[in-house]
């Protein structure tokens, strides 16, 4: 079975410090691995996506990814948060023909 | 703006009733989306059709249906309703049907069952 778990439904962080929002899967084929952010009353916008190759994946907005297969983890990270990024963020895995998506995480930026 | 546009915004209607949710996506793009998303059941992938053929199926229940037209624009048919189909319902589409695609989600169509 397919599955993604997101650890921690909402997030807080300081403005300016770094955003980690946690993502683990399991996938019973090599996954391909997504982040998506919702901002409010909108819908989801890629931010970035892991195929094959390179596992630190480099997005929009200053947001990366690493895909550590030992960990089945697949990590949103941003060195410096700004009052932009508050949003909700959704990891998704596609093992195949279908898209499994994680509860979401919600992140606050405090000034 | 994602240039993949969705009719109508809201939606409220009653229960049993039927309703169909339209979604047309970005120029170029044969692969379209349905997804639901729900407080508790969270984003779920419903379907997927690429260039008027289903291509995958997901969580998505026999009172549903989809289809994609020549013109490659698709509906959500959704019948007898009940409260808990009261959800955003998402198109997304994308320019081929692998799953490395990207996708491009609409804004949504947010429909309450009374």
């Amino acid at each position: 079975a397919q599955s993604v778990t997101q650890l921690g439904s909402h997030v807080s962080v300081s403005e300016g410090a770094l955003v980690l929002l946690r993502c683990n899967y399991s996938s019973s084929v090599p996954p391909y691995l997504f982040w998506y952010v919702q901002y409010p009353n909108q819908g989801l916008q890629l931010l970035l996506k892991y195929t094959t190759g390179a596992t630190l994946v480099k997005g929009i907005n200053g947001f990366e990814a690493e895909f550590k297969k030992s960990e089945t983890s697949f990590h949103l990270t941003k060195p410096s948060a700004h009052m932009s990024d508050a949003a909700e963020y959704f990891c998704a895995v596609s093992p195949g023909n279908q898209f499994y998506f994680g509860t979401g995480t919600s992140l606050t930026v405090i000034p | 703006d994602s240039g993949v546009t969705q009719t109508p915004k809201h939606l409220i209607t009653a229960t049993g009733q039927r309703v169909t949710l339209r979604c047309s996506p970005r120029s170029g793009d044969l692969s379209v989306y349905w997804y639901q998303q729900s407080l508790d059941q969270g984003l779920q992938f419903l379907i997927q059709y690429y260039n008027g053929e289903e291509r995958a199926k997901g969580n998505i229940l026999e009172r549903f249906s989809a289809q994609q037209f020549p013109d490659l624009h698709s509906e959500l048919n959704l019948s007898s309703l009940e409260l808990g189909d009261s959800a955003l319902y998402f198109c997304a589409s994308s320019v081929a049907s692998g799953r490395q695609e990207t996708q491009y989600f609409g804004p949504g169509t947010r429909l309450l069952v009374l």
